[in-house]
């Protein structure tokens, strides 16, 4: 099945730790999502990429760490910079370069602060 | 409608009744928008999407309609289901060298037996 997949579904954290979420897509999408959601919000935009090598900050950056070696993959790590990590995190993937429009998403990944 | 803060607007619909979900954006320059249903613990699937050359938009049982004298989006339900609960988010977008969704905070439908 083409798809998104985050793992893990829970991730704890523990004071100073980096913590690396996996986001993988089958679709052959070009551009790649990671939102974070907080409770009774909307998704904020952390970073994106919208080709293999190459990714930009969204608002919300600060304490995040991406990659884009391969065009299936774009994994997201918390720092311990990030003093305010818990939260659900979305990754998402877009056919077309340049826009999201049309975002498709993973099932998301809880990360709590132990 | 939608709206930014701790607490989602929420809307209760009897099943078999039609919902209606407000959303309001501010910018004039958005021409892209697109409904999201959310289940706890899910990511968003995509629902309807509609353009800015358009007003009206029909999918299978949902109508997105398109007020861009006052800025708003509204997402029309037919004959709601209980499968059908869930938050709804809205997102806008415009065209430029990186086009990016904002989203809204979302509207929790709850769908009563």
């Amino acid at each position: 099945d083409g798809g998104i997949t985050q793992s893990p579904k829970y991730l704890f954290r523990k004071e100073g730790q980096n913590v690396t979420l996996s986001c993988e897509q089958n679709l052959n999408h070009d551009a790649m999502y990671w939102y974070r959601q907080d409770p009774g919000q909307g998704l904020r935009l952390i970073y994106y990429s919208q080709i293999v090598n190459d990714f930009q900050k969204g608002d919300i950056a600060e304490g995040y760490s991406v990659s884009r070696e391969k065009k299936e993959s774009f994994p997201l790590t918390v720092t311990s910079a990030q003093k305010n990590p818990t939260a659900f995190y979305l990754c998402a993937s877009s056919a077309l370069a340049a826009t999201n429009e049309k975002l498709f998403f993973g099932s998301g990944t809880q990360l709590s602060v132990l | 409608g939608e709206s930014v803060g701790l607490h989602l607007p929420t809307l209760s619909v009897q099943e078999g009744d039609n919902s209606i979900i407000n959303c309001a954006y501010s910018n004039s320059a958005s021409d892209y928008f697109i409904w999201y249903k959310q289940e706890s613990g899910k990511g968003p699937q995509f629902i309807i999407d509609i353009r800015s050359n358009m007003d009206k938009r029909q999918g299978q049982r949902v109508t997105v309609l398109l007020n861009k004298t006052v800025k708003h989006l509204s997402l029309q339900i037919a004959a709601t289901q209980p499968g059908d609960s869930a938050v709804y988010f809205c997102a806008e977008s415009r065209s430029g060298s990186a086009r990016q969704l904002t989203f809204g905070s979302g509207t929790q439908l709850t769908v009563l037996p």
